[in-house]
């Protein structure tokens, strides 16, 4: 079966410090991965996606994520955090086969804080 | 603005009561989802539906049951609550399995906390 991990389930940044959110995925073959975000007492937004296009994708507020085959990951990355980014990150799979073919496979989650 | 509804958005229910949560959305969307979110677990699929008329079991299926009579709505029911379905309840829709079409991805409700006591 298809999994994700999130390495670090709180993360702390000073605001304007690179901001850093790992993924690491398993399949077999090659997935389509995701990057959702949640902000507190809301549900999750997309931030962006890999769909076998290019290997670093380019989402919204400033965050992109390369798509490492070699690595098995899918790690978010936004140059210079802000205030703002405050929230909590998810990186998700899209299963390939199995009973939920299709379906996102969720990683646990990663709470991002960013300290004045 | 189009998205997707859920209602209600806050519950408390005794144990053994039952209810139903509704989802709807207005994007035509074919697919829809029910997942529960609990501190440190992530999100986890309890149930989905491929188009109207039919629903599947996710990866948390038991004490739920759903429906999906109309094409823009999804209905999750607890026949009988306990303290384990505390938690915060999500209903999400896309396009296509995966929500890879589009590049909309899945368009998720703001959540309902249900608290079992």
């Amino acid at each position: 079966a298809q999994s994700v991990t999130q390495l670090g389930s709180h993360v702390s940044v000073s605001e304007g410090a690179l901001v850093l959110l790992r993924c690491n995925y398993s399949s077999s073959v090659p997935p389509y991965l995701f990057w959702y975000v949640q902000y507190p007492n809301q549900g999750l937004q997309l931030l962006l996606k890999y769909t076998s296009a290019a290997t670093l994708v380019k989402g919204i507020n400033g965050f992109e994520a390369e798509f490492k085959k070699s690595e098995t990951s899918f790690h978010l990355t936004k140059p210079s955090a802000h205030m703002s980014d405050a929230a909590e990150y998810f990186c998700a799979v899209s299963a390939l086969y199995g009973g939920s073919q299709g379906n996102l496979i969720f990683g646990k989650g990663t709470k991002l804080s960013v300290k004045p | 603005n189009a998205g997707v509804t859920q209602t209600p958005k806050f519950r408390v229910l005794k144990t053994g009561q039952s209810m139903t949560l509704l989802c709807a959305q207005d994007m035509n969307h074919e697919y829809m989802y029910w997942y529960r979110q609990d501190p440190g677990m992530g999100l986890r699929l309890i149930h989905y539906s491929v188009g109207e008329g039919t629903t599947a079991k996710g990866e948390v299926p038991d004490g739920y049951n759903v429906s999906r009579l109309k094409k823009q709505n999804f209905l999750l029911g607890l026949e009988s609550a306990a303290p384990s379905q505390t938690s915060v309840y999500f209903c999400a829709s896309s396009y296509d399995s995966g929500g890879t079409a589009y590049g909309y991805g899945y368009t998720f409700g703001s959540g309902t906390r249900l608290t079992v006591v």
